[in-house]
């Protein structure tokens, strides 16, 4: 049971260039989730989604684009790297249910140089 | 103003002592989950215990207890005979809003160091 992966787990990046993140979840979870991680700033929410077909902005929406296509899989893309974005991107799901806990993925340690 | 705060950046225990790492939270929504997750050195995320707005009594998990007071507001972890292994950072989280009634956002707070020494 793999639950959440996510691919790849370290990328080097420089500005100005292009990438996404893949996450796939095997829990057949309505939710999912795209948050990073900054030193001393716990967990942001990027984009979410609440189904296959939607996403909505979280927190921190700018400068990536998500897209939910099929119900197990939500991609975040960063379309001009810059260096601002160099952080630890976590993918999450969960279910619907307000008492379910949200499971993450191992992260993808990205640098922009 | 934060919605989720732990005002512990770090803390130390000896091994085999309790620890109580704080949370407080700030919402007017009635119906709210509050979550701890633990991330140890190798980064990963790992869901510890949850307390319901509406549930009676404090939720347990093994050496895992949240002391819940509503009216302050505040979410503990304590965690009950520490091990090595529990040397981590301790993240407090908030979901706002019941079933049909939000997205499952979890809001975070900045996290605690927790150290536990031999």
């Amino acid at each position: 049971n793999a639950g959440v992966t996510q691919t790849p787990k370290f990328r080097v990046l420089k500005t100005g260039q292009s990438m996404t993140l893949l996450c796939a979840q095997d829990m057949n979870h309505e939710y999912m989730y795209w948050y990073r991680q900054d030193p001393g700033m716990g967990l942001r929410l990027i984009h979410y989604s609440v189904g296959e077909g939607t996403t909505a902005k979280g927190e921190v929406p700018d400068g990536y684009n998500v897209s939910r296509l099929k119900k197990q899989n939500f991609l975040l893309g960063l379309e001009s790297a810059a260096p601002s974005q160099t952080s630890v991107y976590f993918c999450a799901s969960s279910q619907t249910w307000s008492n379910q806990p949200q499971h993450f993925g191992d992260g993808t340690r990205l640098s922009i140089l | 103003a934060q919605k989720i705060t732990q005002t512990q950046p770090g803390m130390f225990v000896q091994e085999k002592e309790a620890v109580t790492l704080d949370c407080t939270y700030d919402t007017s929504d009635p119906s709210y989950g509050l979550f701890w997750y633990k991330q140890p050195s190798s980064g990963e995320m790992i869901f510890l215990i949850y307390q319901g707005s509406y549930d009676q009594q404090n939720a347990t998990e093994g050496r895992y207890s949240l002391n819940f007071q509503k009216a302050r507001k505040s979410a503990n972890l304590v965690i009950s005979a520490s091990q090595l292994g529990d040397s981590a950072m301790y993240f407090c989280a908030m979901r706002e809003g019941g079933y049909g009634g939000s997205q499952g956002n979890l809001i975070f707070g900045k996290g605690t160091k927790l150290s536990v020494k031999p």
